[in-house]
């Protein structure tokens, strides 16, 4: 069964700085790795999407990296502002019985400070 | 473009009263459909998926069931909610295989 971890479960950083997210996975055999941003009681909005071929995406200011043999993906955020605090979900998708679906880990709660 | 719509945002009711949730998608056809639950403290738990009319695959059992009566409608339901039911469920769909999946905006049920 398909596991997904993310690291740290939160952090806070001063307005301006580049930060790491972590996410790790237990079975590399994935079709693709998306990662979401949620704001506090809302629903998910896509950010990424990497393909189990490539190694990484970019969005603006966003970059996802994929190992898949490792089991890892890092979301880099530049340039941080307060605007960017919210969860950041990681989510691996994989193909079974048939159909594609996701599995999401608990997230990183970013908090960015003006 | 497509759009996700989800209703109703909140409700509170009371354990034992019977629930409908329901989502539509625009400007898209045959989706898959999908309700995700998410409780306080957990992840994204996928409920019920749906790959086309009358098609329903369950997950989790649980008190709840899915219905999707067209093709880009999809309901959740309960006959006797449990004070365990409540959390936030969202409603999600993509255009198969492994394309990215779009959320709605989510219903929040307390059970009291």
């Amino acid at each position: 069964k398909q596991e997904v971890t993310q690291i740290p479960a939160a952090l806070s950083v001063p307005e301006g700085e580049n930060l790491v997210l972590n996410c790790s996975f237990t079975d590399s055999a994935i079709y693709n790795l998306q990662w979401f941003r949620q704001d506090p009681g809302k629903g998910l909005t896509s950010l990424l999407l990497i393909q189990s071929s490539q190694r990484e995406q970019t969005s603006g200011r966003l970059n996802a990296s994929l190992d898949k043999s490792s089991g890892r993906s890092t979301l880099y955020i530049a340039a941080s502002q307060p605007g960017d605090s919210a969860t950041y979900l990681c989510a691996v998708m994989d193909s079974g019985a048939g159909s594609y679906q996701l599995t999401f880990g608990k997230g990183t709660k970013l908090s960015v400070i003006p | 473009s497509q759009t996700i719509h989800q209703w109703p945002a909140t409700l509170v009711q009371p354990v034992g009263s019977p629930l409908s949730l329901e989502c539509t998608v625009e400007g898209t056809s045959n989706p898959n459909l999908y309700w995700y639950r998410q409780a306080a403290g957990r992840g994204l738990q996928l409920l019920f998926y749906s790959v086309g009319i009358g098609q329903i695959s369950s997950e989790v059992p649980q008190n709840l069931s899915a219905s999707r009566p067209q093709d880009r409608q999809f309901i959740l339901s309960s006959k006797k909610l449990l004070l365990s039911d409540s959390g936030f469920y969202l409603c999600a769909w993509n255009l198969g295989g492994g394309n990215t999946i779009y959320f709605g905006e989510g219903s929040w049920l307390t059970v009291v």
